[in-house]
C-alpha cells in the first residue's frame, strides 16, 4: 500500500462550483499534511498547511484533516480556470523523520 | 529572498557524460533535498541532507551524488549518465525538523541522449 494516495483524474469542474481533491494516508505517525499545486511545466508550490484535525480555510482554500479516517482533503471554492493544475498531497512521516511522503498528484481541470 | 535556485534551466546531456547540478537557498534552511519528478509521476526523493556535511540517500540514489559543504548549497552530481536518468530535478528545503514545509527549486530539466 502506498503512504500517500491520490486518486490521479482528471478531475473536471465547472467554474465557480467546488473542486474537491482528496487523499489518503497509511502511517499512523504522520502530523502534519500539505497541499501543493503543480502548473504544468513549473515547480510544487506550498499552498495550504494542516496540523490537527478539524478544517483550515484560506481564502477559497479549505484544508480538512481527519486523522481517525486517515484522509485529508482540500476544497476549492469558487473554482477558476487559474486552478487548473495538479495538486500534490503530502504528508510527513512522523516521529521526528524529516522527509515527506508525496502522492502521485491529481489533475484538475476548471472549465470555463 | 530568492527562495530556492537552480542551475542550469535545462541541460541536454550525452551517454556517459557527467554534470553537477546546483541548488542554493537564501532563507537559513537546514534541510535540502533533491527530487526527481518523471512525466506523470510523483517526486522521488534522490538524496536530502539535514544540515552542512550530513547527507542520507532517498528512494532513488543510484547514479548521483552530493555533498553538503555549507548551509545555503546542496549540488547533485551525476556520473556516467544514462537515458534513465532523463527527467526533471526539483531542489527543496525546510527549515528544521519541526518545520516541514518544504519549498521548492523552479527545476532542472535534464535529457540524457
Amino acid at each position: 500500500q502506498k503512504e500517500v494516495e491520490q486518486n490521479s483524474g482528471p478531475l473536471s469542474v465547472p467554474e465557480g462550483a467546488i473542486a474537491s481533491l482528496n487523499c489518503t494516508y497509511s502511517d499512523r505517525g504522520s502530523q502534519s499534511f500539505f497541499w501543493y499545486r503543480q502548473y504544468s511545466g513549473k515547480s510544487p508550490e506550498l499552498i495550504m498547511s494542516i496540523y490537527s484535525n478539524g478544517d483550515k480555510e484560506d481564502g477559497r482554500f479549505t484544508a480538512q484533516l481527519n486523522k481517525a479516517s486517515q484522509y485529508v482533503s482540500l476544497l476549492i471554492r469558487d473554482s477558476q480556470p487559474s486552478d487548473s493544475a495538479t495538486y500534490l498531497c503530502a504528508g510527513e512521516r512522523g516521529f521526528g523523520n524529516e522527509k515527506l511522503t508525496f502522492g502521485t498528484g491529481t489533475r484538475l481541470t476548471i472549465i470555463p | 529572498n530568492a527562495g530556492v535556485t537552480q542551475t542550469p534551466k535545462f541541460r541536454i546531456l550525452k551517454i556517459g557524460q557527467s554534470m553537477t547540478l546546483q541548488c542554493a537557498q537564501d532563507m537559513n534552511h537546514n534541510y535540502m533535498y533533491w527530487y526527481r519528478q518523471d512525466p506523470g509521476m510523483g517526486l522521488k526523493l534522490i538524496y536530502y541532507s539535514v544540515g552542512a556535511g550530513i547527507t542520507d540517500k532517498g528512494e532513488v540514489p543510484n547514479g548521483y551524488n552530493v555533498s553538503r559543504s555549507t548551509t545555503e548549497d546542496f549540488p547533485l552530481r551525476l556520473e556516467l549518465a544514462a537515458p534513465s536518468q532523463t527527467s526533471v530535478y526539483f531542489c527543496a528545503s525546510s527549515l528544521d525538523r519541526n518545520h516541514y514545509e518544504q519549498y521548492f527549486g523552479p527545476g532542472t530539466r535534464l535529457t540524457v541522449t
